[in-house]
Formats: C-alpha cells, sequence, structure tokens
C-alpha cells in the first residue's frame, strides 16, 4: 500500500530560526515528490517538485533533499519568518499523472516572534 | 491567467439537502481533481476528471457523491441528502495535459461545507 509519513507532526520554532521537516515513503513505482505549503483555510501552494534523478532543489529559503534509494525526502526552511506558520505538505505521485497522489497528513510549523 | 477557481467559498447546508461544489480549472488544463479535507485531517484524494470522462473515482464514497467534467462549464461535485460527517473542506485541482513525468496539479481555495 502507497504510503507517506511526515516528521514531526507539529513544530514550533522561533523566528529567524532554522527547522527540517521529513517525509517518508513507500510510493511505487516513484514517479515525482512534492512539497506544498498549505496556509490556514488557503488551498496548498506547491513549494518544490522533484522527479527520481533529482536530489535537491531550492525555492528561496525552502531547500527540499531528496533520496530514492531509502525514499526520504526533507524540507528546509532557513531563516524563518513567522509567514511561514503553516502547514507542510509532502505528495508522491507514483505516475506521471500528478493529481492521483498519495499525501501526507502535514507538519503544522509555528514560527513565534 | 486566472489559478484554479472554486465557487461557493463557503456553503452551509441543511441535513437531507444537496450541495453543489464548483471548480473551474486553470486556463488549458484539462485534468481535475477533487480532495476532501476533514478538520485537523490531510487531503484525501475522491476523484480525477477529465473533460466528460472519470478516469478514477476510487476515492469516491460509494454513495450520495457524484462527479462530472462537462465539455464546456465547471467541474462539479455533487453530495446529495447530506449529513453532518460530509462537513469539510473541498478542494479541487487542475493539472494540463500530462506532459512528463514532472506534471504539476495547482489548487483552488477550497468550499467549505458545513452542514447543520
Amino acid at each position: 500500500k502507497n504510503q507517506v509519513e511526515q516528521s514531526p507532526q507539529s513544530l514550533i520554532i522561533l523566528e529567524g530560526k532554522n527547522c527540517t521537516l521529513q517525509c517518508n515513503y513507500t510510493v511505487s513505482p516513484f514517479s515525482n515528490l512534492r512539497w506544498y505549503k498549505q496556509d490556514t483555510g488557503r488551498g496548498p501552494v506547491s513549494l518544490t517538485i522533484m522527479t527520481f534523478s533529482e536530489n535537491t532543489k531550492s525555492n528561496g529559503r525552502y531547500t527540499a533533499t531528496l533520496d530514492a534509494d531509502t525514499k526520504q525526502s526533507s524540507l528546509h526552511i532557513t531563516a524563518s519568518q513567522l509567514s511561514d506558520s503553516a502547514s507542510y505538505i509532502c505528495v508522491v505521485s507514483a505516475n506521471t499523472n500528478a493529481g492521483k497522489s498519495t499525501f501526507g497528513d502535514g507538519t503544522t510549523l509555528t514560527v513565534k516572534p | 491567467n486566472a489559478g484554479v477557481m472554486q465557487n461557493p467559498r463557503h456553503l452551509v447546508r441543511r441535513r437531507g439537502q444537496e450541495a453543489r461544489l464548483r471548480c473551474s480549472p486553470m486556463k488549458g488544463h484539462s485534468h481535475v481533481y477533487w480532495y476532501r479535507q476533514l478538520p485537523e485531517e490531510g487531503l484525501k484524494f475522491m476523484v480525477y476528471l477529465q473533460k466528460e470522462n472519470i478516469i478514477d473515482e476510487s476515492g469516491m464514497p460509494k454513495e450520495r457523491f457524484s462527479a462530472e467534467f462537462p465539455k464546456e462549464g465547471p467541474s462539479i461535485l455533487r453530495i446529495q441528502q447530506v449529513v453532518r460527517g460530509d462537513s469539510a473542506a473541498y478542494f479541487c485541482a487542475s493539472s494540463p495535459q500530462n506532459s512528463g513525468r514532472s506534471t504539476e496539479a495547482f489548487f483552488g481555495q477550497g468550499t467549505r461545507l458545513t452542514v447543520v
């Protein structure tokens, strides 16, 4: 069964600090892995998308890594800001269609001043 | 190019009524996906449609729920005889014609259904 597990479930950090979110998956065959940011009451917004051949991708202060051998990904946030407070969702696709994918339950990040 | 548009943003229905949720995909996108997000939970896949076709409805409840994506107009998610457990946020996403392994899907802002 395809599964995506994220840790931690929730995280509180101080503004300006860095943090790393984890994603482990058992989806096979692997197609791509995406990280989304979902603000409260809003739809998810894509941060990064990585295919099998990519092991790191950055988007501003967000850097995602992928280890296809161990089936693990991480999302590193540098110099956190209050606006980073949101749910971060890891999504793994097992085919070439982006829509039917396996979603993690997300990590809720709270950045405090 | 407007993003994925969902309406209404908020919908209140009494138990037993019907709920109709609309999703207009991004211009040029012919693939539409619906997801449900219960309070404090993650997004769960419901159904994947292309124009006039249901491709995968493995996440749809067996009864009361249906979806369509007609040749003209938005995709509709229809919930008949709503119950309190249907209260959730329903998100729609769209993607362009499948063009490879990095196909991106873009989400709408969701419709928050409250059943009273």
